[in-house]
């Protein structure tokens, strides 16, 4: 089974400033996605970012970056310039290619303050 | 173009009730997915339904089952409610093997 881990729980950043959240996780898998999710008060789950793990080349999305490393199983997300806007709860999640059901971990609730 | 609707947005059930939770997928899309938040935590996949037949399910008792219509729209329906019942309840849905997923925002159940 996979699992998903994020260490975490909560996080603040200074407005403007780069902060990185954590997430590993477990599988036997050699093909799978990974993802991170935004949950702000809204509760509506937005997706941030996705990577391929075929791919070798990190994901960008303008402000937002990860850090794949595949043999560690680590996937960690970088958000530069932070802005009031990103405050939220920021959830890793996996999933293997065959049917696209999601294993979540536990979330990081990040603060951004002013 | 309406994205992913869920209702209705709040519930509160007495235990051992029964409840039906409701889902548009967004447009175009044919798969939808079913999730449980409980408070503090990360959705927990419940299952999926594709075709209108249960593609996957993640580990949940039969108590909850679901349907999907020839419309794509789908139903959560859990009996003899719990209160560990209680949770947000969100729908993902997608188009056939895409791998993006968009949520709806979810139905907050209450067991009381």
């Amino acid at each position: 089974a996979q699992t998903v881990t994020q260490s975490q729980p909560e996080m603040s950043v200074q407005e403007a400033e780069t902060v990185t959240l954590s997430c590993t996780y477990d599988t036997s898998e050699s093909n799978y996605y990974l993802f991170w999710y935004k949950q702000p008060p809204s509760r509506q789950m937005i997706l941030v970012i996705r990577q391929e793990a075929y791919k070798q080349q990190n994901a960008t999305e303008n402000r937002f970056s990860v850090n794949f490393q595949k043999a560690a199983k680590s996937f960690s997300l970088k958000i530069s310039d932070s802005q009031l806007g990103d405050t939220a709860m920021y959830f890793c999640a996996f999933m293997k290619l065959k049917y696209n059901d999601m294993r979540f971990g536990a979330g990081t609730r990040l603060t951004v303050k002013p | 173009d309406a994205g992913v609707t869920q209702s209705p947005t709040h519930l509160i059930k007495t235990r051992g009730q029964q409840v039906t939770l409701r889902c548009s997928p967004k447009s175009g899309h044919d798969t939808v997915s079913w999730y449980q938040q409980a408070l503090g935590q990360g959705p927990q996949f419940i299952f999926q339904y594709y075709e209108e037949e249960e593609r996957q399910r993640g580990n949940f008792p039969d108590r909850f089952s679901g349907h999907q219509f020839p419309n794509y729209s789908s139903e959560l329906n859990v009996n003899a409610l719990l209160l560990g019942d209680s949770a947000l309840y969100l729908c993902a849905s997608s188009l056939g093997g895409h791998i993006e997923a968009f949520f709806g925002q979810g139905t907050r159940l209450t067991v009381v």
